[in-house]
Parts: structure tokens; C-alpha cells; sequence
């Protein structure tokens, strides 16, 4: 399968910060999709984004996908955007690869 | 309103016995999808299904039954050759068994061992 790099495993930040985070791929894909796991474990679709550019809110995302990567901006940072923020992407096999997860901590 | 449930949230299992998962969607959904994620970890797929009574081997199939006897029912049966099945496992659906579309997902059953 596809192999999913995020980077970096874990990011502190203090309330009203903005961060980046990455995800890189090892091959071309057909869907990219980035999720947040909250404390409870419910994961929650942000972006569907296999190209180009989405915002949603404080969130937006970007995917380059001829250079195999994409990014995911939290901007404002708040404590509810604690948790752990996956990247996965699926390639011609229709099967969804999982990078390892970003652990956000944003502090009060 | 249209949804993925799992059930139940939490199960425990005694040595060699079976357990089953239930994923039930009302999206009208073709795809579904059984993930497993230990802690610290990111989702592994075990089974997945693009058509009713079709279903093929994720990367961690090996333990674990599935069938798809019905469009909105995907059970995940974990049998007594996982050795180690403690974990926390999600179900998914996507739109089309063909074609990519994004996945959606349950609020997962954590399932432990006595």
C-alpha cells in the first residue's frame, strides 16, 4: 500500500497560535482525506481534498498532489482543537492508508 | 438522521472466545469498512466490502470474519485465533463501491480482554 509520513508526531501550542502540519505520500493518489480524533475517539472528516485548496473556518488545507504532500493550517488554535489529526489517502486498490497521527495540544 | 452505528461501545472477551461487531449504515452506502487502531497508532484495515456478499482481505485480515448479507449491515466477527485483540475498532462507508469518495466513519467499539 501507499506509505503516509505526518509530521511532527506531536505539537504544544498556546491558545490563539497558528500551525502547520504535513502529511507526505509515497505515490500517487485518487483521495486524501484529513481527520481529527477526539479525546472520545469519534473521527471527524475535515477536508476531502485529493487536490487543490479548502478552507473551512480556522482550518484549511492544501494538497499538492504531482509533489505528494499536503498540509493541513489551524489558525486561532483553541483547547477544543486538541486531539489527534490524521491523514489518509487511498489509491487505485480503493483502500484508505493511515499515517501514524499529529497529537495537538493547545493550552489555555 | 443518516449515520454509521457501531454497537456495542465497549466489549470484553474471554480467552478463545468469539466476539461480534456490529456496523449498521443508513446512508445507503455500497463500501464498508473495519479498521482496528491500537493506541498511539494510526487506523490498519482488516476487511472491506464494495458490494453485498463481496468482500476482500485488508492488511491485518488474519483473526477476524466478516460477511455482507445486507447493503446497510457489515458485522466484524473476532475470533479465537487473534491473539490480540484489545483494541479500538472503527467501522467506514463510503458512497460508491467504485470510484473515490470519502469515507465516513462510526464512533468505534473498544473491545478488551478478561
Amino acid at each position: 500500500g501507499i506509505q503516509v509520513e505526518q509530521s511532527p508526531p506531536d505539537l504544544i501550542l498556546q491558545e490563539g497560535a497558528n500551525s502547520t502540519l504535513r502529511c507526505n505520500f509515497s505515490d500517487s493518489v485518487n483521495n486524501l482525506q484529513w481527520f481529527h480524533q477526539n479525546p472520545w475517539g469519534q473521527l471527524i472528516n475535515l477536508f476531502y481534498i485529493p487536490s487543490g485548496t479548502k478552507q473551512n473556518g480556522r482550518l484549511s488545507a492544501t494538497t499538492v498532489a504531482t509533489e505528494r504532500y499536503s498540509l493541513l493550517y489551524i489558525s486561532s488554535s483553541q483547547t477544543t482543537d486538541s486531539g489527534v489529526y490524521f491523514c489518509a489517502v487511498e489509491g487505485n486498490d480503493y483502500k484508505l492508508s493511515f499515517g501514524a497521527g499529529t497529537t495537538v495540544t493547545v493550552r489555555a | 438522521d443518516g449515520g454509521i452505528t457501531q454497537s456495542p461501545k465497549y466489549l470484553f472477551r474471554k480467552e478463545g472466545q468469539n466476539v461480534t461487531l456490529s456496523c449498521e449504515q443508513n446512508l445507503n452506502h455500497d463500501a464498508m469498512y473495519w479498521y482496528r487502531q491500537d493506541p498511539g497508532q494510526g487506523l490498519r484495515l482488516i476487511y472491506y466490502s464494495q458490494i453485498v456478499n463481496d468482500f476482500q482481505k485488508g492488511d491485518i485480515a488474519e483473526g477476524y470474519s466478516v460477511s455482507r448479507e445486507k447493503k446497510e449491515s457489515f458485522p466484524l466477527t473476532v475470533t479465537s485465533a487473534q491473539k490480540n485483540p484489545t483494541a479500538f475498532y472503527l467501522c467506514a462507508s463510503t458512497p460508491a463501491g467504485t470510484g473515490h469518495q470519502p469515507q465516513h466513519f462510526g464512533d468505534g467499539t473498544r473491545l478488551s480482554i478478561l
